[in-house]
């Protein structure tokens, strides 16, 4: 299994909605509807942000989408806040009590 | 509320065994609901799965460490543990132990703080 793939860095103003691709096979994002996405500032443990492709868990701000479309999971941020700097990773399902994580995207509010 | 934390070595000589442990309070580690897992991020770079065990024992494995990597659970303890043998300068790294669904497979919803780990003789 290789990882999924995102893109290295994405930018935005406060205020914009940007949104986080992560591109997978058939046979993990496009076959499962698996996929979680992660926030994880510097020096910290990642945090639960979007599970099973768009459930948010409670507490999360609603400022936070996820979506599916065949092998690619998106995750949206409205609103950009300061606050949401950090690195963002998805995660699928691969099959056989497996996972597989993406490599990450820094997001920076300019 | 449930906490999960890592303990160990923070040093390891090359070709030795990595071992480490993560200690559950404020649950149960037998919940049916959950497996426990081990996933590592080297510095500056991103998560890597390495394998999630179940309270009945039994484990799964990231197949790129399969060979080298053994995850145990000890109920009595609630506790699991990672044992990752013949490691290398490669497996430097930020150790997470963490909690994840069995059905939302996916959600590594509790984590616990992290341990660095560095292989150097």
């Amino acid at each position: 299994q290789s990882g999924l793939t995102q893109p290295a860095s994405v930018s935005g103003s406060p205020g914009q909605s940007i949104t986080i691709s992560c591109i997978g096979t058939s046979s993990d994002v496009g076959y499962y509807n698996y996929v979680s996405w992660y926030q994880q500032h510097p020096g910290k443990a990642p945090i639960l942000l979007v599970y099973d492709v768009n459930q948010r868990p409670s507490g999360v701000s609603s400022r936070f989408s996820g979506s599916k479309s065949a092998n690619t999971a998106s995750l949206t941020i409205s609103g950009l806040q300061a606050e949401d700097a950090a690195d963002y990773y998805c995660c699928s399902y691969g099959g056989s009590s497996t996972v597989i994580f993406g490599g990450g995207t820094k997001v920076t509010v300019l | 509320q449930l906490q999960l934390q890592e303990s160990g070595p923070g040093l390891v000589k090359p070709s030795e065994t990595l071992s480490l442990t993560c200690t559950v309070s404020g649950g149960s580690i037998s919940n049916s609901n959950y497996f426990w897992g081990w996933i590592r991020q080297p510095p500056g770079k991103g998560l890597e799965w390495i394998g999630s065990i179940y309270y009945t024992e039994k484990a799964y494995y990231n197949a790129s460490l399969k060979s080298r990597v053994s995850i145990s659970v000890d109920t009595s303890k609630t506790q699991f543990s990672l044992r990752l043998n013949s490691v290398t300068a490669t497996d430097t790294a930020v150790y997470f132990c963490a909690r994840h669904h069995l059905i939302s497979y996916d959600a590594f919803d509790i984590w616990g703080q992290g341990t660095m780990v560095t292989v150097s003789s």
